[in-house]
């Protein structure tokens, strides 16, 4: 946090149902990812963008979506074609030529 | 991606030194190691980043072999607040920017009174 806004922090939807995990930035940082915690487990990523209109697969990206329209923003889709959403979210961005990245509060999804 | 491995959990009490070794057998010239601290609910945080030999912040110290096939680091005089999960981090080189990190399951520390 300290420059990457996530919202909601907590997010509840039904099975079946596409939603969108906001990731917000004022750092001025080129790149941008997402990942995917669970309960007991490291984080796994499951997309970044390296610079505007430009983004690649991570090592989990069946099932979601990603856009990067704008530098401060990169909104993820969990589609419903995800077959086990349910997990903690986490957006993070780092500058150019760094290998630090700086993360964002985090949004718990539950899906039921 | 260079695959890196770590205690599951260790425990400790407050005021030890703390030592948490990585290895890292297939690192890469260009690959960076880092260290990563998670709270419970929380994103995680940089704490400290090195190449080789050692590398000192406020907060910590990397010890990093001439063979940089492992890492060490350690945290003085640790306290209750130092309780958290602690992830070894091997990084790929720049390739036009961004970076790809690949975080394992981490160390679990426990600091006790």
């Amino acid at each position: 946090d300290g420059g990457i806004t996530q919202s909601p922090k907590y997010l509840f939807r039904k099975e079946g149902q596409n939603v969108t995990l906001s990731c917000e930035q004022n750092l001025n940082h080129d790149a941008m990812y997402w990942y995917r915690q669970d309960p007991g487990q490291g984080l796994r990523l499951i997309y970044y963008s390296q610079i505007v209109n430009d983004f690649q697969k991570g090592d989990i990206a069946e099932g979601y979506s990603v856009s990067r329209e704008k530098k401060e923003s990169f909104p993820l889709t969990v589609t419903s074609a995800q077959k086990n959403p349910t997990a903690f979210y986490l957006c993070a961005t780092s500058g150019t030529g760094a290998y630090e990245q700086y993360f964002g509060p985090g949004t718990r999804l539950t899906v039921t | 991606l260079a695959k890196t491995t770590q205690p599951i959990s260790m425990d400790s009490y407050e005021g030890q030194e703390v030592n948490i070794t990585c290895s890292h057998n297939n690192i890469a010239t260009n690959d960076y190691i880092t260290w990563y601290q998670q709270f419970p609910s929380q994103g995680p945080r940089f704490i400290i980043q090195g190449y080789k030999t050692k590398v000192t912040n406020e907060v910590a110290s990397l010890f990093i072999p001439a063979d940089r096939k492992s890492s060490t680091l350690s945290l003085p005089r640790v306290s209750l607040s130092d309780t958290a999960v602690y992830y070894c981090l091997v990084g790929e080189g720049i390739t036009g920017g961004g970076n790809k990190l690949t975080f394992g399951t981490g160390t679990q520390l426990k600091v006790e009174l």
